[in-house]
């Protein structure tokens, strides 16, 4: 079976340029996940979704952050106008809530972003 | 604000010798806590879990260790192998919501031959 499906895997691009990072996840997981990874951060939550529904957007940083997920098996995030801060791996995770409900995700293998 | 803190960025071991790598957390809310590991250019993948009910988790040549009083946890790899070289990333959560990890900066383990 496929796994979580992410594209652009790298993405240059000029300050102030709009960018959209693109996530398939797992085919039957209600589950989806936004995360970033910084050096000084680890992994940060930016935001998930249950069933297309966005559940929890805390951890957006700010409004030039956005995600959507149209349906069970697409999700975008989208930062409009990118500045060079941006600039970091993002991953995007699905998971199941059905079983045993370890928590466990299942993560792709992400975008690197580089702002210029 | 860090909940789940990784206070070792890097670690070297040698081959056949113990790797313990250390994780706290902020929040005594956490019940469940999770270890992944990620290679370079791949994602980060699930590890070893535990609940709060237990101290202890066993699988394989993983184990982890909960000290739920210091809000402590730690994972032990014996023996290391040269293929366990990875970023290993300590996560937490609520049992009521595991679908909201909170992960740790991670630890770059490297194990030398």
């Amino acid at each position: 079976d496929a796994g979580v499906i992410q594209s652009p895997r790298h993405e240059v691009t000029e300050m102030g340029q709009e960018v959209t990072l693109r996530c398939k996840p797992i085919s039957g997981h209600d589950y989806l996940f936004w995360y970033r990874q910084t050096m000084m951060r680890g992994l940060e939550l930016l935001i998930y979704f249950n069933n297309n529904v966005p559940i929890d957007d805390s951890g957006m940083p700010e409004d030039r952050f956005s995600a959507k997920m149209p349906n069970a098996s697409f999700s975008t995030l989208k930062i409009q106008p990118s500045e060079p801060r941006d600039s970091a791996v993002y991953f995007c995770a699905s998971s199941t809530n059905s079983g045993s409900n370890t928590g466990e995700l299942f993560f792709g293998e992400g975008s690197r972003l580089t702002v210029l | 604000d860090q909940q789940v803190k990784q206070n070792s960025p890097s670690l070297s071991v040698q081959e056949g010798r113990i790797s313990i790598l250390n994780c706290d957390y902020t929040n005594s809310m956490f019940d469940y806590f999770l270890w992944y590991k990620k290679y370079p250019a791949e994602g980060p993948t699930f590890l070893i879990s535990i609940s709060s009910i237990k101290d202890k988790n066993e699988d394989g040549r993983f184990t982890v260790f909960l000290n739920k009083s210091a809000k402590h946890l730690s994972l032990h790899i014996v023996p290391s192998q040269p293929g366990d070289s990875a970023v290993y990333f300590c996560a937490a959560c609520l049992s009521g919501n595991t679908g909201k990890l909170i992960f740790g900066q991670g630890t770059t383990l490297q194990v030398k031959p």
